[in-house]
Formats: structure tokens, sequence, C-alpha cells
């Protein structure tokens, strides 16, 4: 079946822009996780939601990241006011039902550069 | 603060040697340590993952080693390959915090033919 997919793969903004960043989790899974990858520094965890439980938004990095998911299916992840410091790669994964020990799938993720 | 450190930060193997990919942790309360590959504008991939109730796992030419008294884990590769050539994330989870994993920064291997 199809894997977790991400809109747009690239994305270019101006600083003081908002963006929006959408990802398809793979169908049937519960748990979807944002994650964001800057260059030499790993990946960091921004947001996980399970179900219908209230999401884990501690890592989200300030109030100019928020993410949604609508329908327990499709997520958007909001960066208002866009900054410099913002430009990354922004992967989404899924993960069956969300048990710690489960594979997380990766989408190809989206390149964020904020000019 | 980086919860799991990770080294060497680049890697290069001539074709049919053996990479060996170093991680350490502070926090015991980590339970779960899977190893990601990532090919260039790819998501990651899991690769291979141990528990700490066990101190080797193989899978094919993959092995992670497993020390828990120095909270320290590795990834073997034998018999490396220029396919093998990639970025290779270790990560931890605990129980606290559900699904969310801590990566190390990556390693860059380059196996050459």
């Amino acid at each position: 079946g199809a894997g977790v997919s991400q809109s747009p793969s690239n994305k270019v903004t101006e600083k003081g822009k908002d963006v929006e960043l959408r990802c398809d989790p793979i169908s049937g899974h519960t748990a979807l996780y944002w994650y964001r990858q800057s260059l030499g520094q790993g990946l960091e965890f921004l947001i996980y939601f399970q179900g219908n439980s209230a999401p884990d938004k501690s890592g989200l990095p300030s109030d100019r990241f928020s993410a949604e998911r609508t329908g327990g299916s499709v997520s958007t992840l909001t960066i208002q006011r866009t900054q410099q410091e913002d430009s990354a790669v922004y992967l989404c994964a899924s993960s069956l039902g969300g048990a710690r020990q489960e594979t997380q799938y990766f989408g190809p993720g989206t390149r964020l550069l904020v000019l | 603060q980086q919860q799991v450190k990770q080294s060497p930060q680049s890697l290069i193997v001539q074709k049919g040697g053996i990479s060996i990919i170093n991680c350490a942790y502070e926090n015991t309360a980590f339970d779960y340590f899977p190893w990601y590959q990532q090919f260039p504008g790819k998501g990651p991939a899991l690769l291979i993952a141990i528990r700490p109730d066990v101190s080797e796992k193989k899978e094919g030419r993959f092995t992670i080693s497993f020390n828990k008294s120095a909270k320290q884990f590795s990834l073997h590769i034998m018999d490396s390959q220029p396919g093998d050539s990639a970025t290779y994330f270790c990560a931890a989870s605990r129980g606290s915090t559900l699904g969310r994993l801590y990566f190390g920064r990556g390693t860059q291997l380059t196996v050459w033919p």
C-alpha cells in the first residue's frame, strides 16, 4: 500500500510569511508524528498525535508552530511568521497504534527554505 | 540537550570492510533503541532495533551491540557495500513519552567500491 506522503516537497517562502505543510499518514495508522531535521542536528521531535487523545506538543519550539489532525488522518503543520532559522526538512511519520516500540514510517519530508 | 549522542559524524569505509557507529545515552529510562537508515531525498526507514534485555541482535549484515551498564549501543555493518552509503541515525524511546523518539545527530556513511 501507499506510504506516508507529504506536500509540498519543497517550499520557499519569505521571512514573515505563514506556511502550511501537509502529511497523509498510512491508512489505518492512528499515531502521527512530526519531526524537524536541520543540517547536522539529527531529527528533532515536534508533536505527536494518537487517536483522539490530546496531542503531545512538548517539542514545538515556539508558539509560531502549531499542528492539527483532522478526522484522525491528515495532519497540517503551520508555521506563522516564518524565520530563517525555521529552514529545515520537516518529516512526518505514522505508526499503527502509537505503542512505544512500534515502527515509525516516515514520509519523504518537506524541505522549507525561508529567505 | 542531546539525549542520545552519536559518533562519528562521518565515516568512510572500503567495500567489504566493517562500519561501526556508536551511540551513548544518559537516561536509564530508555528501553527501546532503533536504528534508522536515510538515503538522500528520502525519509528515514527502520533498519534494526533492540531492547535492553539482550546484548546483541543480528539481522543479515547488520548487528546491534548493546551495553546496558555503559549505556552505549552500536551498529556494526559487516561486508559494507556501496549501497549501504547513507545517513544512519540511532534513537531511543522511554515509556513516559509514548512513541516519541530521541534521535542522535546522524552518521554519514560512505562505502568506496
